[in-house]
């Protein structure tokens, strides 16, 4: 079946503009994560949706980053005025529900800050 | 001091070795132990996960976890080329609001050569 897709698969901006990164999960699945990988580092937690609302956030930098997942299914990442230091592999992974401990990974958006 | 150490490597070994990958952890909550293979430009895609001390065995990989020395291993018999990839250990702890958030190493770069 389908995996966990991202778009866009690159993204590059500008210092200062609003991106927004998007994820699909597997179908069925109500847990969301979204992670963050920097070069030479494993990815990082940053925010995690059961259903539709974000269950932990206590991953996210700071009040730039936000996200959304208003219908449960589809998650949004948004990052409001952009710095050099955001530019990463932002990956998006899913898992069946809460105790369920498998996260499926998707692709990543590749972000390029400049 | 990470909660979660893994030596980067690289690692390069000929065709047919037994491989043996490591991580330390310094976190008592983490309940779940995985790893993940990464392959260059992509999500990372989940080999195998353990919960208690001992052994776990699929096809030609082993991972191995010892709670004592909060000590974690995965084992490749007979390594093939088409192993080469990134290995990142993960670890999992239970978030307040339900789910699962994974806290992994740097990754061990592995390179398999014929």
């Amino acid at each position: 079946g389908a995996g966990v897709s991202q778009t866009p698969s690159n993204k590059v901006t500008e210092k200062g503009k609003y991106v927004e990164l998007r994820c699909d999960p597997i179908s069925g699945h109500t847990a969301l994560y979204w992670y963050r990988q920097s070069l030479g580092q494993g990815p990082e937690f940053l925010i995690y949706f059961q259903g539709t609302g974000a269950a932990d956030d206590s991953g996210l930098p700071n009040d730039r980053f936000f996200a959304v997942r208003p219908e449960g299914s589809v998650s949004t990442l948004k990052i409001q005025r952009t710095e050099r230091g955001d530019s990463a592999v932002y990956l998006c992974a899913s898992s069946l529900g809460t105790g369920n401990y498998e996260q499926y990974f998707g692709p990543g958006t590749r972000l390029t800050v400049t | 001091q990470k909660e979660v150490e893994q030596d980067p490597g690289p690692l390069s070994v000929p065709e047919g070795a037994i491989v043996s990958l490591n991580c330390t952890y310094s976190n008592s909550a983490f309940q779940y132990f995985m790893w993940y293979r990464q392959y260059s430009r992509k999500g990372p895609e989940l080999l195998m996960y353990t919960y208690s001390s001992g052994n776990k065995e699929d096809g030609r990989f082993t991972a191995q976890v010892d709670k004592s020395s909060k000590y974690i291993s995965l084992f490749i018999r007979d390594s093939q080329p088409s192993d080469s990839a990134t290995y990142l250990c993960a670890m999992s702890e239970a978030l307040t609001g339900g789910g699962n958030k994974l806290t992994f190493g740097t990754g061990t770069q592995l390179k398999v050569e014929l």
